[in-house]
């Protein structure tokens, strides 16, 4: 059965670099049979997608976030990780990291069956 | 950008039959998931490929998608099955998440 945990500071200054970490259990990263994502929800409100990736294929990113957000995967730890630069009130959130499969061979089109718990995120100085 | 509009909310009594709706241009040529989430919780995903259930989500939640607009289905409503629902779609290579829909059983 994956598992999926969320790490990294709850607390970042503004302007500074958000850095999390999952750490997946009971499957491979490096499987093509899954995809690796992160989502964010900010306190009393909806979900927003930042994310995802299948190992060694494209990355995929919200638009609105593409410019500051970075994935990135350590095999070797079997993990993978979120970078958000210069964050701003707007990015205090809770952060899941997800994993999930898609449709079709060779497409993005999925869903997200697998989440972690979140970690709440503030940004204050 | 894409985008994807559910009721803010929808109330049912229990054992009756609750429909949440998810509109977007031609959504009906995507494919839409819906994800079930309780307070301080994690997303479940209930519904996906429109119609499909995921091992372990009872047969009372289905799933259509045609035209413009997706419709998660409850059949016999449970206090249990209350919480935020959200759609999702892939669109231009993104993924879009709906507003949400908070249903609540009275």
């Amino acid at each position: 059965q994956l598992q999926l945990q969320e790490s990294g500071p709850g607390l970042v200054k503004p302007s500074e670099t958000l850095s999390l970490t999952c750490t997946v259990s009971g499957g491979s990263i490096s499987s093509s049979s899954y995809s690796w994502g992160w989502i964010r929800q900010p306190p009393g409100e909806g979900l927003e997608y930042i994310g995802s990736l299948y190992y060694s294929e494209r990355t995929y990113y919200s638009p609105s976030l593409k410019s500051r957000a970075t994935l990135s995967v350590d095999t070797s730890k079997n993990q993978f990780s979120l970078k958000l630069s210069s964050v701003t009130a707007a990015d205090a959130a809770v952060y899941f990291c997800a994993s999930g499969f898609r449709y079709y061979y060779d497409s993005s089109d999925g869903a997200f069956d697998i989440w972690g718990q979140g970690t709440l995120v503030t940004v204050s100085s | 950008s894409y985008e994807l509009t559910q009721p803010t909310s929808v109330s049912v009594s229990p054992g009756q039959t609750a429909s949440i709706t998810c509109s977007g241009d031609k959504l009906g040529d995507k494919h839409a998931c819906w994800y079930h989430q309780k307070p301080g919780q994690s997303p479940i995903l209930v519904i996906y490929q429109d119609r499909q259930r995921p091992s372990g989500i009872p047969e009372r939640f289905s799933g259509s998608n045609s035209g413009n607009t997706a419709t998660l289905i409850i059949s016999g409503t449970q206090a249990l099955d209350e919480g935020d629902y959200y759609c999702q779609a892939w669109d231009s290579s993104t993924v879009v998440f709906g507003g949400g829909t908070k249903l609540t059983v009275l």
